[in-house]
């Protein structure tokens, strides 16, 4: 059975700051992965998505790499802004049977 | 092009209550998703469609959850009668599904549904 966690669990950065968050999971066949962002409150966000075939995709200041052997994706977001707080999740895709999520990234970006 | 809509967006009921919610997908997507995320928590996938059948339902709690795709456009989702654990957002999702191999199945979520069971 996939399970899907995040780490950190929250993170406060101060504004422009360049800042990483991280998700494993344990099955490594997996078709695709997904991040989200949620805002309180509100629905999911689409952010990247990474095909399995895929090494990482870029976003504006944003860049998801996957490492499907070792079980893990990054998200990288540049220069952070107040404008990014809030929840990063990440999901996994098991060949369109199933998404699996992790428990999500509290992120705090601070003027 | 018009998103996923939910509806309600807000629905308080006493337990031992029943309540529905609505969602319809971006169009032309025929595979849709109910998630329920509870305080906390990431979303848990509850069940998928494809068109008007059932993909996976091995997390939906059958008992006092169903859920209907009657016409492979915009699907209903019962709970009856409620319990307090299922106090919870519940997240409707779409995706473009085809046949070919290499679709994305990438995921457009609605605003979700807060449920309160008190």
């Amino acid at each position: 059975k996939q399970e899907v966690t995040q780490i950190p669990a929250a993170l406060s950065v101060p504004e422009g700051e360049n800042l990483v968050l991280n998700c494993s999971f344990t099955d490594s066949a997996i078709y695709n992965l997904q991040w989200f962002r949620q805002d309180p409150g509100k629905g999911l966000t689409s952010l990247l998505l990474i095909q399995s075939s895929q090494r990482e995709q870029t976003s504006g200041r944003l860049n998801a790499s996957l490492d499907k052997s070792s079980g893990r994706s990054t998200l990288y977001i540049a220069a952070s802004q107040p404008g990014d707080s809030a929840t990063y999740l990440c999901a996994v895709n098991d060949y369109g049977q199933n998404f699996v999520f992790g428990p999500g990234t509290r992120l705090s970006v601070l003027p | 092009e018009a998103g996923v809509a939910q509806s309600p967006r807000y629905k308080i009921i006493e337990k031992r209550q029943s309540v529905a919610f609505w969602c319809n997908p971006i169009s032309g997507h025929a595979t849709l998703y109910w998630y329920q995320q509870i305080l906390g928590q990431g979303p848990k996938l509850l069940i998928q469609f494809q068109n008007n059948g059932v993909v996976d339902d091995s997390q939906l709690p059958k008992d006092r959850f169903s859920a209907e795709r009657l016409k492979g456009v915009d699907s209903t989702l019962k709970i009856q009668p409620a319990k307090l654990e299922d106090s919870a957002v519940y997240l409707c999702a779409s995706s473009f599904t085809a046949a070919l191999a290499g679709e994305s199945y990438e995921q457009y979520f609605g605003p979700g549904t807060r449920l309160t069971v008190t």
